[in-house]
């Protein structure tokens, strides 16, 4: 069964950092991999789709790799700021494609 | 705009009190789901619909209902509701699921007392 993990859980940064976000998943056989973004109580907006064919898709200053040998797909953000304090969910298809399987998130906090 | 929209956006009730959640998008979809959304237990699947009149359970649908009479709108149905379904929902839909991406509703946040 399909499991999905993320590490960190929880990332606190100065503003203007780089950094990178890690998602891991069991099973290599996915269909593609969505990240997305939630604000504290709030919808989910979905910020990457990388397709299984794919190794990177790249908006604004967001960048999600994909390495599916690896079971691993990072993303990346660039020159972050305090509006990008969020939770980062990443989430993969099951092998039916009737679900998506979630990871638990890694919650950003960026001080100004 | 291309959206999925859920309606209430907050609702407190009583236990026992039957209530419905609805979802709609604009995007003409074959597939729509419903998550929910709990501390320490992530998003789990309550419910899917390929397809209109085509339905079934995902990991978590005890005490739900659904129903897919048109192809835009799958509403949520708690028909005596319990505190511990007090959680965060989310709808969401996709074109075919599995190969594409999918779009998900501002969510919709229940207490029942």
């Amino acid at each position: 069964k399909q499991e999905v993990t993320q590490i960190p859980a929880a990332l606190s940064v100065p503003e203007g950092e780089n950094l990178v976000l890690n998602c891991s998943f069991t099973d290599s056989a996915i269909y593609n991999l969505q990240w997305f973004r939630q604000d504290p109580g709030k919808g989910l907006t979905s910020l990457l789709l990388i397709q299984s064919s794919q190794r990177e898709q790249t908006s604004g200053r967001l960048n999600a790799s994909l390495d599916k040998s690896s079971g691993r797909s990072t993303l990346y953000i660039a020159a972050s700021q305090p509006g990008d304090s969020a939770t980062y969910l990443c989430a993969v298809p099951n092998q039916a494609g009737t679900a998506l399987i979630f990871g638990k998130g890694t919650t950003l906090s960026v001080s100004s | 705009e291309a959206q999925v929209t859920q309606n209430p956006r907050y609702l407190i009730t009583v236990t026992g009190k039957k209530l419905t959640v609805t979802c709609s998008q604009n995007m003409n979809h074959e597939y729509m789901s419903w998550y929910r959304q709990d501390p320490g237990l992530g998003l789990r699947q309550i419910y899917y619909s390929m397809n209109v009149e085509v339905t079934d359970k995902g990991d978590v649908p005890e005490g739900y209902k659904v129903s897919r009479k048109e192809k835009r709108n799958f509403p949520l149905i708690l028909e005596s509701p319990s505190p511990n379904q007090t959680s965060l929902y989310f709808c969401a839909s996709s074109p075919f699921g599995g190969d594409y991406g999918y779009t998900f509703g501002s969510g919709t946040r229940l207490t029942v007392v």
